[in-house]
């Protein structure tokens, strides 16, 4: 077994704010994803990478970066926080990016901009 | 690109209900189809998968038949327990893509 550590749990920031989100994993695994939850939005991908150095875009990509330096860590940054924006960013990550393959997720980073 | 449809945002149920829960999808070839729900304060976790035509997968009395005829995996249960409120996000993964997920649905179940 293993986990994924996100932090902050919450991140409260200023409008036009750059804001980072820290993602660990001790699974070993090689691919790590960023998705962010909405309410009736469901999960949309941010970003991912299969291995360390490695970024691939998702489909709402725009406003972020996302750095994995390590194996065991994938970061997102917000570049410019928007007004009234409210969101859980989730974390997760895979062995590999088969078709078949679960994806572990943590507990998630819930982010109010004011 | 591929994605998936959760037609009910919410659904509203007593204990010892029938539970349906409709996903369809759409993508080229044969993706792999997957049910996770997620509890309050917790992040999403896997319910089962299925990877090839009239494929049923199940797990904790909820189960889904994968069908390609017309591209949907709707998830079932005979009878819910209030143990069972949560969201359940239907989702597919293709080609070595990342993951795509629905809307999700929120179930409550009242005892």
């Amino acid at each position: 077994g293993g986990i994924i550590t996100q932090t902050p749990k919450f991140l409260i920031g200023q409008e036009g704010q750059k804001l980072t989100l820290k993602c660990q994993q001790n699974f070993n695994h090689d691919t790590m994803y960023w998705y962010r939850q909405d309410s009736g939005k469901g999960l949309r991908l941010i970003y991912y990478s299969i291995t360390e150095n490695d970024l691939q875009k998702g489909d709402l990509s725009e406003g972020y970066d996302a750095s994995r330096e390590k194996k065991s860590s994938f970061s997102l940054t917000v570049t410019s926080a928007q007004k009234n924006e409210m969101a859980v960013f989730l974390c997760a990550s895979s062995k590999d990016r088969g078709r078949g393959t679960e994806v572990f997720f943590g507990k998630g980073t819930r982010l109010t901009v004011v | 690109g591929d994605s998936v449809t959760q037609t009910e945002g919410q659904v509203a149920l007593s204990e010892e209900d029938f539970l349906t829960i409709h996903c369809n999808y759409s993508a080229s070839g044969y993706p792999t189809l997957f049910w996770y729900v997620q509890y309050p304060g917790e992040g999403p976790q896997l319910l089962f998968r299925a990877s090839r035509d009239k494929e049923k997968g199940s797990s904790r009395g909820f189960e889904a038949t994968y069908d390609k005829g017309t591209t949907s995996f709707h998830l079932r249960k005979a009878s819910v327990q209030e143990s069972d409120s949560a969201v359940y996000y239907c989702a597919l993964s293709n080609n070595n893509n990342a993951p795509r997920f629905g809307a999700g649905t929120k179930l409550s179940v009242k005892p």
